[in-house]
């Protein structure tokens, strides 16, 4: 069965400052998609950033880039320049695939506070 | 922000009763989903949906049917809400198989 951990339930830092919060997950398939969802306090799901396991190259959007060791599957996100709007709790995802469709199997989140 | 909404925003109601929540999408997209989200679980699915009339379980679908009668709407109904179906309560679409979920706002339900 596929589980994805977030060993870190709260982190803290200054404003400015960078931040790594850390994933892992367990499977058997080789192809496969990971991502990272922000949840800020409106309680809305906002997709951060995406991988696809065949790529080797790490995902970066802006701000947010990832640390993705297939072998070790591991599945790190970091964010650079920290700002007070990335106060949120963050998820951990693994694509899985289903009868049908695919979904989304969740970490349990780590609440990330980013302090002034 | 995709167009999805979830109807109620809030709702408080007693044990024993049932309970209907609404998912409406303007994207046309083929895949709904229903999770959960429950503090130390992060998000569990319900029920998924792959089409019009095709749905099926997730992991935690005791005590939930849901129906898709339109490619717009997808309704998760509480047979007859128990205290530990408190919680909230997400919508997300996807257009083809291993595209990103984008998720709905959120109804957050409380049984009493």
């Amino acid at each position: 069965a596929q589980t994805v951990t977030q060993s870190q339930p709260e982190m803290s830092v200054q404003e400015a400052e960078t931040v790594t919060l850390s994933c892992t997950y367990d499977t058997s398939e080789n192809n496969y998609y990971l991502f990272w969802y922000k949840q800020p306090p409106s309680r809305q799901m906002i997709l951060v950033i995406r991988q696809e396991a065949y790529k080797q190259q790490n995902a970066t959007e802006n701000r947010f880039s990832v640390n993705f060791q297939k072998a070790a599957k591991s599945f790190s996100l970091k964010i650079s320049d920290s700002q007070l709007g990335d106060t949120a709790m963050y998820f951990c995802a693994f694509m899985k695939r289903l009868q049908g469709a695919q979904k989304l199997v969740f970490g349990q989140g780590t609440r990330l506070t980013i302090n002034p | 922000d995709a167009g999805i909404t979830q109807s109620p925003r809030h709702k408080v109601t007693e044990t024993g009763t049932p309970v209907t929540l609404r998912c409406h999408q303007t994207e046309n997209h083929r895949y709904m989903y229903w999770y959960r989200q429950d503090p130390g679980h992060g998000l569990r699915l319900i029920h998924y949906s792959y089409g019009v009339k095709d749905t099926d379980k997730g992991e935690v679908s005791d005590g939930y049917s849901v129906s898709r009668s339109k490619t717009e709407d997808f309704l998760l109904t509480l047979e007859s809400a128990t205290s530990s179906q408190t919680s909230v309560y997400f919508c997300a679409i996807s257009e083809w198989g291993r595209s990103p979920l984008h998720f709905g706002n959120g109804t957050r339900l409380t049984v009493t």
